[in-house]
């Protein structure tokens, strides 16, 4: 079956420099969120989109922006990078009103 | 074994016995739970869930409980392999009815050959 696609899987830019994350949902799924996982720590909800409009915010921080697309697919866009973003970046997808989210393997992005 | 998430971020196993993995909850009025498990390197899978108007939910070789009187939920393993070495994770709605959701400190498993 086929799953939520992520890329690039990994990612190294330098402060301040901007980084674009992307994020194919699983085909008829209309959902989706962003979450960031920092070593050693839980997933945090950064944001969430459905039918292309922001369905939910959490801890996303000013510097970043996030939307979905037309065919779902979605872009998560990183401006100033700081050291502190440095972390395992990662997108799900689900259906409009399932709990249920399926994640993607996560774009490792690495600022030096 | 058994392993309290916040408490004992690391829980070891030999192959073959049961795992119990526990988490405890913030918001009572969360009406949904899954547990996730996450490999090295690897997005979070999903495992199992359960409405919180059960008590109890079984799958293959996992059974969720949940205690809605003291917020608490546990994952058990039934007879744990090699291949259930991971990170686990409990995770809630934010608030009931939306589809974010917060993740519990996960608890590593490791199981001993």
């Amino acid at each position: 079956a086929a799953g939520v696609i992520q890329s690039p899987r990994h990612l190294i830019k330098e402060k301040r420099e901007t980084a674009t994350l992307k994020c194919y949902p699983i085909p008829r799924h209309d959902t989706v969120y962003w979450y960031q996982q920092g070593p050693g720590q839980d997933p945090q909800f950064l944001i969430s989109f459905y039918e292309k409009m922001q369905s939910d915010k959490g801890s996303i921080p000013d510097r970043f922006s996030a939307q979905q697309f037309s065919d779902y697919h979605s872009e998560l866009n990183m401006s100033s990078l700081e050291l502190g973003d440095s972390a395992l970046y990662f997108c799900a997808s689900s259906s409009n009103g399932v709990y249920e989210q399926y994640f993607g393997p996560g774009t490792r992005l690495t600022v030096t | 074994g058994e392993s309290v998430g916040l408490h004992l971020p690391t829980l070891s196993v030999q192959e073959g016995d049961n795992s119990i993995i526990n988490c405890a909850y913030s918001n009572s009025a969360s009406d949904y739970f899954i547990w996730y498990k996450q490999e090295s390197g690897k997005g979070p899978q999903f495992i199992i869930d359960i409405r919180s108007n059960m008590d109890k939910r079984q799958g293959q070789r996992v059974t969720v409980l949940l205690n809605k009187t003291v917020k608490h939920l546990s994952l058990q393993i039934a007879a744990t392999q090699p291949g259930d070495s991971a990170v686990y994770f409990c995770a809630e709605p934010y608030t009931s009815g939306t589809y974010k959701y917060i993740f519990g400190t996960g608890t590593r498993l490791k199981v001993l050959a």
